[in-house]
C-alpha cells in the first residue's frame, strides 16, 4: 500500500505571496490532518478534514485554509505569507480520524519564506 | 492550560544501552497518548498509542507506560541501536484538543 505523499517537497516563496500544498492520503483513508513544525514551536495542529468536511481546527489565523476533495486528497493554502510561516508542513492520513485513529504521516513540505 | 512536557530535551547514550524518556501532561479530558519517532527530515512514525485503561504497551524494543492518575508516561528503549537516533515526540489528545510535546532528541553513539 502506498504511503502518504506530499507535493512539493521543497518550496521557496516571497513574503506576501500565497502557496498551495498538496497531500494524497493512503488509499481508503478518509481523514487528512495538517501540521506545522518549526524549531521554536515544535509540532502544531492546523486542521483536520474528514470526508470533505473540516472536522477540527487548531489555533492558526485565517490565512491558513484547506480543503479536501472527493478522492480524499487534500490541499492546504497559506495566503499573504510571512517570514514566520517558514516551516515543515506535514500531513497525516487516518482511516477513522485524528482523535482516535492511527495516523500515518507524509514526508512533509519544507516551505521557506524570504 | 493543556500542556505536554517532555524530558530530557536531549540525550546521548552508547549503542546497546537502555534509556527512558519522560512525558508529563495536564491535558484534560484525556482521550489517548501517543509516542512518535521522527528521523531528521522525515515525518513522524507512530510507536504506540494508549488509552486511559492501558498501563503498558510494547512495540519491539520500545515500551511505553502510562499512569493516568499522575498524568505521566514514559518510553523505554531497550538495547539501543544506531537507528534509534531520532526525536521522540509525545502527543496527548483530549476531546478535540491535541497537544504535542517539544520532543526528546536521542543520539545513539557506537
Amino acid at each position: 500500500k502506498a504511503g502518504v505523499t506530499q507535493t512539493p517537497r521543497y518550496l521557496i516563496k516571497t513574503r506576501g505571496q500565497q502557496v498551495t500544498l498538496s497531500c494524497s492520503p493512503i488509499s481508503g483513508h478518509r481523514s487528512v490532518s495538517w501540521y506545522q513544525q518549526t524549531p521554536g514551536q515544535g509540532l502544531q495542529f492546523l486542521f483536520e478534514y474528514f470526508s470533505e468536511t473540516q472536522r477540527n481546527k487548531g489555533n492558526f489565523p485565517g490565512r491558513f485554509s484547506g480543503r479536501q476533495f472527493s478522492n480524499s486528497r487534500s490541499e492546504m493554502n497559506v495566503s499573504t505569507l510571512e517570514l514566520g510561516d517558514s516551516a515543515l508542513y506535514l500531513c497525516a492520513s487516518s482511516f477513522s480520524g485524528t482523535v482516535n485513529g492511527e495516523q500515518y504521516f507524509g514526508p512533509g513540505t519544507r516551505l521557506t519564506v524570504t | 492550560k493543556n500542556q505536554v512536557e517532555q524530558s530530557p530535551q536531549s540525550l546521548i547514550i552508547l549503542e546497546g544501552k537502555n534509556c527512558t524518556l519522560q512525558c508529563n501532561y495536564t491535558v484534560s479530558p484525556f482521550s489517548n497518548l501517543r509516542w512518535y519517532k521522527q528521523d531528521t527530515g522525515r515525518g513522524p512514525v507512530s510507536l504506540t498509542i494508549m488509552t486511559f485503561s492501558e498501563n503498558t504497551k510494547s512495540n519491539g524494543r520500545y515500551t511505553a507506560t502510562l499512569d493516568a492518575d499522575t498524568k505521566q508516561s514514559s518510553l523505554h528503549i531497550t538495547a539501543s541501536q544506531l537507528s534509534d537516533s531520532a526525536s521522540y515526540i509525545c502527543v496527548v489528545t483530549g476531546g478535540n484538543d491535541m497537544r504535542f510535546g517539544a520532543g526528546t532528541r536521542l543520539t545513539v553513539k557506537p
